[in-house]
């Protein structure tokens, strides 16, 4: 059973802190991404990973930042939270190529509240 | 540029048929996949259409694909309580990594 994991449901952190949020997938993919999932706006990409220690800026990168110094974990960082930032958070990864077995999964999201 | 529009909201009474609609903008797109997000969940695929195909069908799943009017969409048929999701429209070209999702659609089944 293929699993992306996120390390934290639920996240309640202050303006100004700086946040780490953690994905890890066991399908030896290569492709990893960040998405922000907002109400009436979908998802919205802010970084994708391509390989290991490669990343490329999405849609919405400002205000945060990415690592990828393994190929099963991207990390995504918030140097200074601020209230905008408050949403829910997914990661997802995929395998480049052609057809079905290109579907990307995606972790369970993690809701960051920032007060 | 890059564009996927989705209805906000769909509801429809347990055992009918939904068509949950979808409109892209990039006429290069490769393609075309439909994703539920059940409530507290990450995005599961449910299933996705080539560009070179006019549809598809799964179960009790249906897609249509208009490729002049850039329109895609998913047909429930018999509809079931446990459909109720938001439902998301993604498009990708074959040669980028990046898929473009829509706004998504929230269903609601009433029994």
């Amino acid at each position: 059973d293929v699993k992306v994991t996120q390390s934290s449901r639920y996240l309640v952190k202050r303006t100004g802190e700086k946040v780490f949020l953690e994905c890890v997938q066991d399908m030896d993919h290569e492709n990893m991404f960040w998405y922000r999932q907002d109400p009436g706006l979908g998802l919205r990409l802010i970084y994708f990973s391509y390989d290991v220690k490669m990343k490329e800026k999405g849609d919405i990168p400002e205000g945060y930042s990415v690592s990828r110094e393994k190929k099963e974990r991207f990390s995504l960082i918030l140097e200074s939270a601020s209230t905008n930032q408050t949403s829910m958070y997914l990661c997802a990864s995929r395998t480049p190529g052609q057809g079905s077995s290109t579907e990307a999964f995606f972790g369970q999201g993690t809701r960051l509240t920032v007060v | 540029g890059e564009d996927v529009e989705q209805s906000l909201f769909l509801s429809v009474r347990e055992g009918d048929s939904s068509v949950i609609n979808c409109t892209y903008t990039d006429s290069s797109s490769t393609y075309l996949y439909w994703y539920k997000q059940e409530p507290g969940a990450g995005l599961q695929l449910l299933t996705y259409i080539f560009s070179n195909m006019d549809m598809k069908q799964d179960q009790r799943l249906t897609v249509l694909l208009n490729k002049k009017d850039k329109h895609l969409s998913l047909r429930i048929a018999d509809t079931q309580t446990g459909d109720s999701a938001i439902y998301f429209c993604a498009e990708r070209m074959d040669s980028s990594y990046k898929l473009i999702f829509g706004s998504g659609t929230r269903l609601l089944v009433r029994p």
